[in-house]
């Protein structure tokens, strides 16, 4: 199946550090989500952006959604042990295609 | 809000039993819901998209015969693994999509199946 590309494929970092990973189609998508999974569970939604452009924070988190509606980024600043997990990009228009994951590990 | 529900948790079954797994939106109506696949440190594969009231719409590779789809009422759909054998052991999760930007898909917690 078709899955969009997510970079960078794992991070390990320290605690307070920021994070940055991305996402990019060869697609246009109407819609771009972001979610984050942990082991065994299904994928929490983080923030969802419905127009190009877009630029939407939750909490330390900020995502936005790409001009060309090819691509989207995902920022989390000052990170903490918690926000250890796998993190989805997701394109949507009639259906979501996911990205590839990035592994986050953030070490106290 | 956006609460979904998936039952069992996790299920082992012997090789030609079938299995069923229900998918529940609990706070919300869910139009459309999708059941997807995933295969250890690997992401999420679409399987089929259900519509409530019509026949599943299953992605290229996906045996309709094999995983058979009810999506009965708005809440609720159901993926059954016909015929289990061990290849079909795998971690299946379900969403749901209300009518309120029906792009933005909720998860359930999943269904881990080992088949022997």
């Amino acid at each position: 199946g078709q899955q969009l590309n997510q970079s960078p494929q794992s991070m390990f970092i320290q605690e307070g550090e920021d994070v940055s990973m991305n996402c990019t189609s060869s697609s246009i998508f109407n819609t771009w989500l972001w979610y984050k999974q942990d082991p065994g569970e299904g994928p929490v939604l983080l923030i969802a952006l419905y127009k190009a452009g877009e630029l939407t924070s939750n909490g330390r988190l900020t995502a936005q959604f790409g001009i060309t509606r090819k691509d989207s980024f995902l920022n989390i600043s000052a990170s903490i042990p918690s926000d250890v997990g796998i993190y989805f990009c997701g394109g949507a228009t009639n259906k979501l295609i996911f990205g590839t994951g990035t592994l986050l590990a953030v070490q106290p | 809000g956006a609460v979904v529900s998936q039952h069992p948790s996790r299920v082992i079954c012997k090789s030609g039993t079938s299995v069923k797994i229900e998918c529940r939106s609990l706070d919300f109506q869910a139009t459309t819901m999708f059941w997807y696949r995933q295969f250890p440190k690997k992401s999420l594969m679409l399987m089929a998209t259900s519509n409530e009231g019509s026949k599943a719409t299953y992605e290229q590779g996906v045996e309709k015969d094999k995983f058979l789809i009810n999506h009965a009422s708005l809440t609720l759909s159901t993926l059954t693994v016909t015929s289990a054998h061990p290849e079909d052991s795998s971690f299946y999760i379900c969403s749901a999509a209300g009518g309120w930007g029906t792009d933005t898909q909720y998860f359930g917690p999943g269904t881990r199946l080992t088949v022997l």
